[in-house]
């Protein structure tokens, strides 16, 4: 069965530094994706970033990037330059395919505060 | 905005009571997912369906029944309401690209409150 684990239920960082959440995961498929997903106090669920299984290269959008090891089977999300806007709970996910269907798998969250 | 469109946004009844939760996906995404958000459970998958058919079922009550339709837009209902069935509930769609890949883009949810 398919298990993301997220051990941080909080985070403080100051603003303009660099922040890493912690995820990792659990399969035995040999394709997958890992995903991070940002939710505001407004509740919406906000796409991030997106790391393929074989992907060789940590993925990156803008200030974040995904410190993905696959050995150690983690994936990071690191969030460089931090903004008062990044306070929120952000989400760790996994999809993969399971007995020929697919669904996405969500850790249980770290609650992100980034201080003035 | 994602693309995703998702009524009600908010939700008030009863115990007991029946409610339908209405998704509109993102144009072109063939697949429709179902989530429950609750503060004690976190995001649960519950059912996908992919292009009219149930491609895969979570942790759906059977109280709970969705369906899509030809227009890839989906329903979600909810039957004989508990007060532990309060939560958002949020709808995504994806491409489904290949395996294990394909961001699933999310609706704002529908908060549903029981009393």
């Amino acid at each position: 069965a398919q298990k993301i684990t997220q051990t941080q239920p909080g985070m403080f960082v100051q603003e303009k530094e660099a922040v890493t959440l912690d995820c990792t995961y659990d399969t035995s498929d040999q394709s997958y994706g890992l995903f991070w997903y940002k939710q505001p106090s407004s509740g919406e669920m906000i796409f991030l970033i997106y790391q393929g299984s074989y992907d060789e290269q940590n993925a990156t959008e803008g200030r974040y990037s995904l410190n993905f090891q696959k050995a150690r089977k983690s994936a990071n999300l690191v969030i460089s330059a931090s903004q008062l806007g990044d306070s929120a709970m952000y989400f760790c996910a996994m999809r993969g395919r399971q007995g020929g269907s697919e669904k996405l798998v969500f850790g249980k969250g770290t609650k992100l505060t980034v201080n003035p | 905005d994602s693309g995703v469109t998702q009524t009600p946004k908010h939700l008030i009844t009863a115990t007991g009571q029946r409610v339908t939760l209405r998704c509109s996906p993102r144009s072109g995404d063939l697949s429709v997912y179902w989530y429950q958000q609750s503060l004690d459970q976190g995001l649960q998958f519950l059912i996908q369906y992919y292009n009219g058919e149930e491609r895969a079922k979570g942790n759906i009550l059977e109280r709970f029944s969705a369906q899509q339709f030809p227009d890839l837009h989906s329903e979600l209902n909810l039957s004989s309401l508990e007060l532990g069935d309060s939560a958002l509930y949020f709808c995504a769609s994806s491409v489904e690209v290949g395996p294990g890949t394909g961001e699933l883009f999310f609706g704002e949810g529908s908060r549903l409150t029981v009393l």
